[in-house]
């Protein structure tokens, strides 16, 4: 079965910094989707951004972007120039060929101070 | 206008109540979810629906019965509530099955049961 780990609980950067939050994932798939969503105190998920494994070129959106490292099955969230909005828990997400399910880590909390 | 919305918000009730949860979205999605969060942020998937078959029970307990009365609608039915199903419940859509990219979630029902 897949998993996902996020290792860090709970992180904190100050506004206009950039930050990185980490996740790993264990699968025995070659091809498969891997995802970040952000769940600020509202509780709305909301999609941040999304990689195709089968893409080597790391995705970008706007101040977000992702380093994929296939070999080592890690998927790392990069935030630039961060803002007080962006503070909420973030959410690593994996998704094998079959589409079966969105299997979530525990997520990292993260605060953007001013 | 919201595109996945959940009634309540906030439901608190006492042991061995039954009790519903609505979901409704406006997207025209073929596909529909219940994903629960636990105390922990741990989120993990319930139930599927595509086009109001049930595709996904996670070993869920047979005291959750979701309904699907059409595309647009799935609501999740809970008898005889216990101190463990206190959580959040997310409702979610998507296009059509494996649409992950394009997953849309409610604003979360938080469960308390006392």
């Amino acid at each position: 079965a897949q998993t996902v780990t996020q290792s860090q609980p709970e992180m904190s950067v100050q506004e206009a910094e950039t930050v990185t939050l980490s996740c790993t994932y264990d699968t025995s798939e070659n091809n498969y989707y891997l995802f970040w969503y952000k769940q600020p105190p509202s509780r709305q998920m909301i999609l941040v951004i999304r990689q195709e494994a089968y893409k080597q070129q790391n995705a970008t959106e706007n101040r977000f972007s992702v380093n994929f490292q296939k070999a080592a099955k890690s998927f790392s969230l990069k935030i630039s120039d961060s803002q007080l909005g962006d503070t909420a828990m973030y959410f690593c997400a994996f998704m094998g060929p079959g589409a079966e399910k969105l299997v979530f880590g525990k997520g990292t909390k993260l605060t953007v101070n001013p | 206008d919201t595109a996945v919305s959940q009634t309540p918000k906030y439901l608190v009730t006492q042991m061995g109540n039954d009790k519903s949860i609505k979901c409704e979205q406006n997207l025209g999605h073929d596909t529909m979810y219940w994903y629960k969060q636990d105390s922990k942020k741990f989120l993990k998937i319930m139930f599927s629906y595509n086009n109001k078959e049930l595709i996904i029970n996670e070993t869920v307990p047979n005291r959750f019965s979701p309904k699907s009365p059409d595309k647009a609608h799935l609501n999740l039915h809970i008898n005889s509530l216990e101190l463990g199903d206190s959580a959040v419940y997310f409702c979610a859509s998507s296009p059509g099955w494996g649409s992950w990219e394009k997953l849309f979630f409610g604003s979360g029902t938080q469960l308390s049961v006392l």
